[in-house]
């Protein structure tokens, strides 16, 4: 069974600081990763995903994340932090080992609050 | 494209009643699912339907049943509400792209109140 731990439920972070998302993954098969984020009152978007090419990946807004094999870890980062990126944050996984299971397994989520 | 649609955006239920979360999706994607969003618990999947005329149940089923209309359209019953189906509702869709990606693609939510 895979499971995702996302460390921090809440975040508050300076307007031009770093922003740095932890998520470490449990998985018996190589995973596929994503990074999901949820505007107020919105449904939830995809920010960027690991797919078992580069481990760096890079998505939207800036918003960027390292695969570590070694740590089962996917954090997410952003260089500066904006006013508009307060936002809750999911990390999630799935794996392919059933052909055609696309399910995906998330996280409890990070509220991100930055701080003007 | 819409993407994934939901219907209604609002519901407040008396307990005992029924109702029926209308979904779509207009991406050709194969598979479909509902979750339920509760504070501090994430999403969790109440069932998902991996093609046309397939459902499986997921994490939390009881309560809960569905109908995947036809390719475009995946529909949560509740036959008896209860004041812990109080939450906020999510469909999504996915389609296995080239290489093995199969991201979903979330409607804008229902939240729906049982008193």
């Amino acid at each position: 069974a895979q499971s995702v731990t996302q460390l921090g439920s809440h975040v508050s972070v300076s307007e031009g600081a770093l922003v740095l998302l932890r998520c470490n993954y449990s998985s018996s098969v190589p995973p596929y990763l994503f990074w999901y984020v949820q505007y107020p009152n919105q449904g939830l978007q995809l920010l960027l995903k690991y797919t078992s090419a580069a481990t760096l990946v890079k998505g939207i807004n800036d918003f960027e994340a390292e695969f570590k094999k070694s740590e089962t870890s996917f954090h997410l980062t952003k260089p500066s932090a904006h006013m508009s990126d307060a936002a809750e944050y999911f990390c999630a996984v799935s794996d392919l080992s059933n052909f055609g299971n696309e399910k995906l397994t998330f996280g409890t989520g990070t509220r991100l609050t930055i701080i003007p | 494209n819409a993407g994934v649609t939901q219907t209604p955006k609002f519901q407040v239920l008396k307990t005992g009643q029924s109702m029926t979360l209308q979904c779509a999706q207009d991406m050709n994607h194969n598979s479909m699912y509902w979750y339920r969003q509760d504070p501090g618990m994430g999403l969790r999947l109440i069932y998902y339907s991996a093609s046309e005329g397939t459902t499986d149940k997921g994490e939390v089923p009881n309560g809960y049943n569905v109908s995947r209309l036809n390719k475009r359209e995946f529909s949560l019953r509740l036959e008896s509400a209860a004041p812990s189906q109080t939450s906020v509702y999510f469909c999504a869709s996915s389609s296995r792209l080239a290489g093995g990606s199969h991201e979903q693609y979330f409607g804008p939510g229902t939240r729906l109140t049982v008193t």
